[in-house]
């Protein structure tokens, strides 16, 4: 079946220095997602990429779908305590529900 | 705006227990409906969703099922826990677009944490 790989798993930074985290998928992908979970809180939705090769930015994060629209990564520039949490991509193939990677969890020491 | 509910918040149950939990949805109409589970440190799986009143797909064969009796209303449940059902059960909806199981993000309840002992 459809699997999404996700690396680091952790992530340990100082604030201020940049933090990525990337995604593969073994399958080509309609679309990828990407969600914020803090401690002890539920998923949040960040973005959507449909497009191969799409890119997209919110204030310091950047988010890239790569050309084969099986991998993408995020990008967070300076970090922030703010940042904290585990941050998962979510792929899916048409029409099937999304599979969620196992997340890269973000630790910012002031 | 829409909402979602999810309860309870958290339970502790004996091992052989029953379970039931139960999400609500407000402000929308034929949502897409899933159940996912994070076990400790580890990522989201699905259980199951739904894309209307009486229709399951289960992605995981466990001793787990669902119900959605209601348009905006799905229920999990157990017959009897075993201790790796403990974990953190999130609800969540989407839109329904089409017949597509899904066509945008995915609003999660807040979770019900299970810890069976």
């Amino acid at each position: 079946g459809q699997q999404v790989m996700q690396i680091p798993q952790y992530q340990h930074v100082q604030e201020g220095e940049d933090f990525t985290t990337y995604c593969n998928s073994s399958t080509t992908l309609s679309n990828i997602q990407w969600y914020k979970q803090r401690p002890g809180g539920h998923p949040v939705f960040l973005i959507q990429l449909v497009k191969s090769g799409e890119v997209k930015k919110q204030k310091r994060l950047t988010f890239q779908f790569g050309e084969a629209k099986k991998n993408s990564s995020l990008h967070i520039t300076a970090t922030q305590t703010t940042d904290v949490g585990t941050y998962f991509c979510a792929g899916r193939r048409r029409n099937t529900p999304l599979v969620f990677g196992k997340g890269t969890r973000l630790s910012v020491i002031a | 705006s829409q909402t979602i509910h999810q309860w309870p918040a958290t339970l502790v149950q004996p091992v052989g227990s029953p379970l039931s939990l139960e999400c609500t949805v407000e402000g929308t109409s034929n949502p897409n409906l899933y159940w996912y589970r994070q076990a400790a440190g580890r990522g989201l799986q699905l259980l199951f969703y739904s894309v209307g009143i009486g229709q399951i797909s289960s992605e995981v064969p466990q001793n787990l099922s669902a119900s959605r009796p209601q348009d905006r209303q799905f229920i999990l449940s157990s017959k009897k826990l075993l201790l790796s059902d403990s974990g953190f059960y999130l609800c969540a909806w989407s839109v329904l677009g089409q017949g597509r199981v899904n066509t945008g993000e995915l609003f999660f309840g807040e979770g019900s944490r299970l810890t069976v002992l």
